[in-house]
């Protein structure tokens, strides 16, 4: 079956802009949690969305924001984008949350911002 | 969250079990032992869980302290596609995140 879909793979960016990133969980997957990759701080949890309710979320500025489709896509945003912000954003989709199948993750989307 | 310690890397000979150990003394009674690990290039990977008992699945076996206050997991037989960094996470049904750690990093040897 197919695993979960991030677009686009690479992306570049100039401080000040936007950036929407999205994913395609596993068919039947209703949960989609984005993290977020430095070389600094390693992985860091975003947010978690279930059947289009954000049910946690990280510790990141109110720029980055996320929302969940019915079709169980999920997509993030960042606005106002930082060089800090460069980065390998990852999704992961489980069935319901943290279950007995373990998340399983995109290959990510590596954002830079110049 | 409570917080685990692994060592922050290991080697092992190819074709040698390997035994990668987890300290988590502030475990709580709810809380699930994950095991993920991230090979070169790709994204994290689902290895294998645990609550109390020992686990086997295809891909590793856990194995749990009595008081649960540490973990090994182990592969049986390493292979140079094993060589990753690996992480030890505490979870709890309804707190829907994983707190990476900064994991173990493994080498195998050929």
């Amino acid at each position: 079956k197919a695993g979960v879909t991030q677009t686009p793979r690479y992306l570049i960016k100039t401080r000040g802009q936007q950036v929407t990133l999205s994913c395609s969980p596993i068919s039947g997957h209703r949960s989609v949690s984005w993290y977020q990759q430095t070389p600094g701080q390693g992985l860091q949890f975003l947010f978690e969305y279930f059947s289009e309710t954000q049910r946690n979320k990280g510790n990141f500025p109110g720029r980055f924001s996320g929302r969940q489709f019915s079709n169980s896509r999920s997509e993030m945003n960042v606005s106002t984008l930082e060089l800090g912000d460069s980065a390998l954003y990852l999704c992961a989709s489980s069935l319901q949350g943290v279950d007995n199948y373990g998340y399983t993750f995109g290959s990510g989307t590596r954002l830079t911002v110049v | 969250d409570a917080k685990t310690t692994q060592p922050n890397s290991m080697e092992s000979n190819e074709e040698e079990p390997v035994h990668l150990p987890c300290n988590h003394s502030t475990i709580s009674g709810t809380d699930y032992i994950h095991w993920y690990r991230q090979l070169p290039s790709q994204g994290p990977e689902y290895v294998i869980h645990g609550l109390t008992s020992n686990v086997n699945n295809r891909m590793a076996s856990l194995a749990i302290a009595e008081d649960r206050k540490s973990s090994t997991l182990i592969l049986h037989r390493a292979t140079l596609r094993d060589a990753a960094v690996y992480y030890c996470i505490l979870t709890n049904f309804g707190n829907e995140k994983l707190t990476f750690g900064t994991g173990t990093r493994l080498t195998i040897i050929p």
